[in-house]
């Protein structure tokens, strides 16, 4: 198996633009996650998804933040408009079951907001 | 809530020590999980361990070893004979009961690792 899939791998935008990133989460897993890492902050759970329906969202920083699983096979993470203070490591990550299982993490998306 | 604590930011040491990461956990839940992962420079994160709370048994996989100690609520890790490839940020994380706590897994501040050769 390819593991989980991010894109892109780096990502540097002017503020106010519109980002959208991508993940292909492992085949069968049934949940997925967006996670943010900074610096200050470490990592932060955005929203997580079950059986694509998304359970938790209490984590998006803002409404510019916002999920979409449309199959279970594909998530975007959209930011709009894009901030400097949104500059971060993005992580996708699946798992399969509903018992905690570990997760399955993407190389993550670096994202540069200028 | 659920809270994980991993008080040592860095730690130094030198090829052939043993070092052990602390992980403090707090939670309300008697059902539970915690985690182990490293995230080594190339900045992935990798799974190294999972253990539930009904599970007080130490885990030893090679190098590795864990200690869970539910009376201290702590799952220390240690690592036997350090290489320079076990350079990394290595994180706690606690997940809690998905009936009351749902899916989440909340992860420490991490702990970074310097073997020098």
């Amino acid at each position: 198996d390819a593991g989980v899939i991010q894109s892109p791998r780096h990502e540097v935008t002017e503020m106010g633009q519109e980002v959208t990133l991508r993940c292909k989460p492992i085949s069968g897993h049934n949940s997925l996650f967006w996670y943010r890492q900074t610096m200050m902050r470490g990592l932060e759970l955005l929203i997580y998804f079950n059986n694509n329906v998304p359970i938790d969202d209490s984590g998006m920083p803002e409404d510019r933040f916002s999920a979409k699983m449309p199959n279970a096979s594909f998530s975007t993470l959209k930011i709009q408009p894009s901030e400097p203070r949104d500059s971060a490591v993005y992580f996708c990550a699946s798992s399969f079951g509903q018992l905690n299982t570990e997760a399955f993490f993407g190389q993550g998306t670096r994202l540069t907001v200028v | 809530a659920q809270k994980v604590t991993q008080a040592q930011t860095e730690i130094s040491v030198v090829e052939k020590e043993d070092v052990t990461l602390d992980c403090v956990y707090e939670t309300r839940d008697t059902t539970y999980y915690l985690f182990w992962y490293k995230q080594p420079p190339s900045g992935e994160l990798v799974f190294l361990i999972r253990r539930n709370s009904f599970d007080e048994q130490n885990e030893i996989s090679g190098r590795y070893s864990w200690n869970f100690q539910k009376s201290t609520s702590s799952f220390n890790f240690t690592i036997t004979a350090s290489q320079v490839v076990d350079s990394a940020v290595y994180f706690c994380a606690l997940s809690e009961d998905p009936n009351t706590g749902g899916f989440k897994t909340i992860f420490g501040a991490g702990t970074r690792l310097f073997v020098k050769a």
